[in-house]
């Protein structure tokens, strides 16, 4: 099973800021098959970033992910209110798949 | 609009069974994967199981295996997720999710409990 790692646990920022959230593997994962998702208390997630470094529909170019092999980020350019939220990595190149533990974006 | 509607959670005792549904209207049903996620309360998000557009297995999370079983009606562009032998560690939120490579949509979830 490959085993995702995100850090930080917990991100305390202020709006404007830039937000860096990593995610680390355990083996190498396919770039098409890393991605990156939003969850709001109460709501289902929603997919920001497919393929590591392609943005979903609808979703701001402020989000964006890079990496390969086993190291990926996702940044958050400029942050708006909106944007505190709990974010996971995903690979689904592999089964089992297998979810981060989450990095929390809290307001400072 | 696309519309993942799950159902069929509730309280079960530990040692039983539940099988939940996902109703999809919105998209080409037989076009895409589908995915069961969970998410125990105040926890991450686990992947389940998934299932292939043609019913082929994408496997089963080590948590589950040999107890939880995935299948799918394209005719009735349903995805089911039958679960036997539930055990405490099963409580969740349940979603599923459609995608291949990733989950571009997911449904708000149906609850399971399982508590004697």
């Amino acid at each position: 099973e490959i085993v995702l790692t995100q850090s930080p646990g917990t991100l305390s920022l202020s709006p404007g800021e830039r937000a860096t959230l990593s995610c680390r593997a355990s083996q190498s994962v396919s770039s098409s098959y890393l991605a990156w998702y939003q969850q709001k208390p109460g709501q289902a997630p929603r997919l920001l970033i497919y393929g590591a470094s392609s943005r979903a529909t609808g979703i701001p170019d402020r989000f964006s992910g890079s990496g390969s092999g086993t190291d990926f980020t996702l940044t958050v350019s400029r942050l708006e209110p909106e944007d505190f939220a709990v974010y996971y990595c995903q690979q689904c190149g592999t089964s089992p798949y297998t979810f981060g533990q989450g990095t929390k974006l809290e307001i400072k | 609009e696309v519309q993942l509607v799950e159902s069929g959670g509730g309280l079960v005792q530990p040692g039983r069974s539940l099988r939940l549904s996902c109703a999809a209207s919105g998209f080409t049903f037989d076009d895409y994967a589908m995915h069961w996620v969970r998410q125990a309360p105040g926890k991450g998000l686990e992947w389940v199981s998934g299932i292939g557009r043609s019913s082929a297995g994408l496997g089963y999370a080590d948590s589950v295996k040999g107890r939880f079983t995935i299948s799918r009606d394209n005719a009735k562009n349903s995805v089911y997720l039958q679960m036997n032998s539930l055990r405490a560690e099963d409580t969740a939120l349940y979603h599923c999710a459609k995608g291949f490579g990733s989950f571009d949509f997911w449904g708000r979830g149906t609850l399971v409990t399982v508590s004697s």
